[in-house]
């Protein structure tokens, strides 16, 4: 079974403080490709990062990094000195390779940063 | 990545009419999505659209409701059909890339009232 399960519903944080955001996914895929995905209020759906199976160096960008642990099937974002902009519906996602169109997609963290 | 634009933006839809969205895409791709997000939830596949053929709809959800065309490698519409309130989603197109990852389209918020 694939499924992937964001815990936190709802995280509220002052602006300028670090932010996690948990990510913990099941799959029986030896080969698959994890995701985030950012939606603000506006209510578009904007990819953040796409990270392979096989790779599991932490990325950083900008304010943004993530940690893939294989062996806890975690896939975690933190947002660094966090801004009022950040504040959005954050959702984690998995593919497997075998099926890349078959994106599962979590239940989303909405993030508020408050000013 | 690819631009996709959807029409309408929004709409407010009277229960058992029935609303087209659009999708267009500024590059030929070969992989086109459709998805619900009903209100507070993530998000649903509805269906695969296929260029040429009929689109691959995913369980729970059928043509009769959601028509779907792909005229074209940059086009898609979706029709939700005899609509009732429990339809009040937003309606997203994704396309898929040489790079294995989905892009979506900025979404339709529709209201059945």
């Amino acid at each position: 079974a694939q499924k992937v399960t964001q815990a936190q519903t709802e995280i509220s944080v002052v602006e300028k403080e670090d932010v996690t955001l948990d990510c913990v996914y099941e799959t029986r895929d030896t080969t698959y490709y994890l995701f985030w995905y950012k939606q603000p209020p506006s209510g578009e759906l904007v990819f953040l990062i796409r990270r392979n199976s096989f790779d599991e160096q932490n990325e950083i960008s900008g304010r943004y990094s993530w940690n893939f642990q294989k062996s806890t099937s975690s896939f975690n974002f933190t947002i660094t000195a966090s801004q009022v902009v950040d504040s959005a519906v954050y959702f984690c996602a998995l593919s497997p390779r075998r099926s890349a169109s078959k994106i599962i997609f979590g239940s989303g963290t909405r993030l508020s940063i408050r000013p | 990545s690819a631009v996709i634009s959807q029409k309408p933006s929004r709409d407010i839809c009277q229960r058992g009419t029935s609303l087209t969205i659009q999708c267009q895409v500024d590059s030929q791709v070969t992989m086109m999505f459709w998805y619900r997000q009903q209100p507070g939830q993530s998000l649903t596949l509805i269906a695969t659209a296929n260029q040429g053929s009929e689109a691959t709809y995913e369980s729970g959800f059928v043509i009769d409701k959601f028509p779907i065309s792909r005229p074209n490698l940059t086009f898609s519409t979706l029709t939700v059909s005899n609509m009732s309130p429990e339809d009040s989603s937003i309606y997203l197109c994704s396309v898929e890339e040489h790079t294995d990852t989905q892009y979506f389209g900025p979404g339709t918020r529709l209201t059945v009232l």
